[in-house]
């Protein structure tokens, strides 16, 4: 199976900032990377694909790099409803994995 | 818009059959390219994927589950589902569908149903 590692775990911030969730692949998946977000409570919500392509309707502030094994997802100017946990995910290889996530925290 | 909702028992005794089906609304399960999965969420932990079908049939599972998991679908009920057997408490967990768009994400998810393992 792939592995996934995210980096932080976790991770505090303000209104306006910017932060960068890095998530590194134990193999080469190209650019097979999806980012979602996860409210408490509610099921992931897909924010990229194909670690750069926007999902529709998701807002520009946050975007995807990477190819390989490390990629990224920032979120420029941190909104209120930001602040939840995000989850990377590989489409290359059944079994499809996830990252263990990273939890955003108002700081 | 394509809507999905998971159903099933909320309570399952261990050693017995887990069954959940998801009803996809607002579009047709029989689309070309769209793979219709299952994808489980221990609490308070990170996101397992179980497996996935085609309209057509084919399925694809997750190793770590595959000898207690069955997909299968029913185009005519626009409905697929999820049998899991001999569970036990290191199955209760939210379980959610989602619809993939090959080759790439899970664009569309159920809201999730909860579901205990316990005598």
């Amino acid at each position: 199976d792939i592995q996934m590692t995210q980096s932080p775990s976790s991770l505090s911030a303000s209104v306006g900032d910017r932060v960068t969730i890095t998530c590194r692949a134990s193999q080469n998946i190209d650019r097979y990377l999806n980012w979602y977000q996860q409210k408490a409570g509610k099921a992931p919500k897909l924010l990229i694909y194909a670690a750069s392509s926007l999902q529709s309707r998701v807002p520009s502030r946050f975007s995807g790099s990477g190819s390989g094994t490390d990629f990224t997802l920032t979120i420029t100017s941190l909104q209120p409803e930001d602040f939840a946990t995000y989850y990377c995910q590989q489409s290359h290889s059944i079994p499809y994995t996830f990252g263990q996530g990273t939890k955003l925290e108002i700081k | 818009q394509v809507q999905l909702q998971e159903s099933g028992p909320g309570l399952v005794k261990p050693s017995q059959t887990l069954s959940l089906t998801c009803t996809v609304s607002g579009g047709s399960i029989s689309s070309v390219g769209y793979y219709w999965s299952w994808i489980r969420q221990h609490p308070g932990k990170g996101l397992e994927w179980i497996g996935y079908i085609y309209y057509s049939g084919s399925t694809y599972y997750n190793p770590s589950l595959k000898s207690r998991v069955t997909i299968s679908v029913d185009t005519s009920k626009n409905q697929f589902s999820l049998k899991m057997t001999s569970v036990t408490a290191a199955d209760t967990a939210v379980y959610y569908c989602a619809r993939k768009l090959e080759p790439h994400a899970f664009d569309i998810w159920g809201q999730g149903t909860m579901v205990t393992v316990s005598s």
